[in-house]
């Protein structure tokens, strides 16, 4: 049973370009959640897809979107990059979606804004 | 004001010092509260989920435990490998549909 992978592991972008990160689900699971943790900060909720459809946001703007596909693997697209756009961004895939589902994270992607 | 807020920020013991970390929240509707460990250059990793307040569950040397309004990581004879970043996460009732909403994280260091 393979984990939940992502990639790249690092990138580095400037301000004002796009940037797209991917994750790919640990088997059997159907719905993928991405977080953006800052330094020193706890993860924050980005949104979580579930069977392709959006299924919930958190406080971040349209430039930050998202994709499923049917394999269940996820893109995270982030357009237009600012600075405060620095951070690791964690997927987390989970059986279902729903109350008190287990979240498996993958390491994330680190992504610095110059 | 932080709906989830952890303390400390960084706690330093020696190795067989128990000890506890403290994760207050002030979201209504709570749904349940997680216990997340963060290694460095990796994602968190699942503990515990607490759904009720009087709710304890345990795994080796980690017991947490649930009150209406914090939740307590409790530590007993910690090794150096039980250190990490700990995090604490609840989900509620108009939170962004079934995300979380973490705190800062306790960062824990365990002295041989």
């Amino acid at each position: 049973e393979t984990g939940v992978t992502q990639s790249p592991t690092h990138l580095i972008k400037t301000r004002g370009q796009q940037v797209t990160l991917r994750c790919s689900s640990q088997s059997g699971h159907n719905t993928v959640s991405w977080y953006q943790q800052a330094l020193g900060q706890g993860p924050q909720f980005i949104f979580q897809y579930y069977r392709e459809e959006e299924n919930g946001r958190g406080n971040f703007p349209p430039r930050f979107s998202g994709l499923q596909f049917p394999n269940y693997s996820s893109e995270l697209n982030v357009n237009a990059l600012e600075l405060d756009d620095s951070a690791l961004y964690l997927c987390a895939s989970s059986v279902n979606r729903g109350l008190n589902e287990k979240l498996f994270f993958g390491s994330g992607t680190q992504l610095s804004v110059l | 004001e932080d709906q989830v807020t952890q303390s400390p920020e960084a706690l330093r013991l020696q190795e067989g010092e128990s000890s506890s970390l403290n994760c207050s929240y002030t979201v209504s509707g709570l749904r349940g509260l997680f216990w997340y460990r963060q290694d460095p250059g990796k994602g968190p990793e699942f503990l515990f989920t607490l759904y009720s307040a009087g709710e304890e569950k345990e795994k080796e040397r980690l017991k947490a435990t649930l009150t209406k309004k914090e939740s307590f990581l409790h530590i007993t004879a910690p090794k150096p490998e039980d250190s990490a970043t700990y995090l604490c996460a609840v989900q509620y009732s108009g939170g962004g549909a079934d995300g979380l909403t973490f705190g800062k994280g306790t960062h824990l260091i365990i002295q041989p």
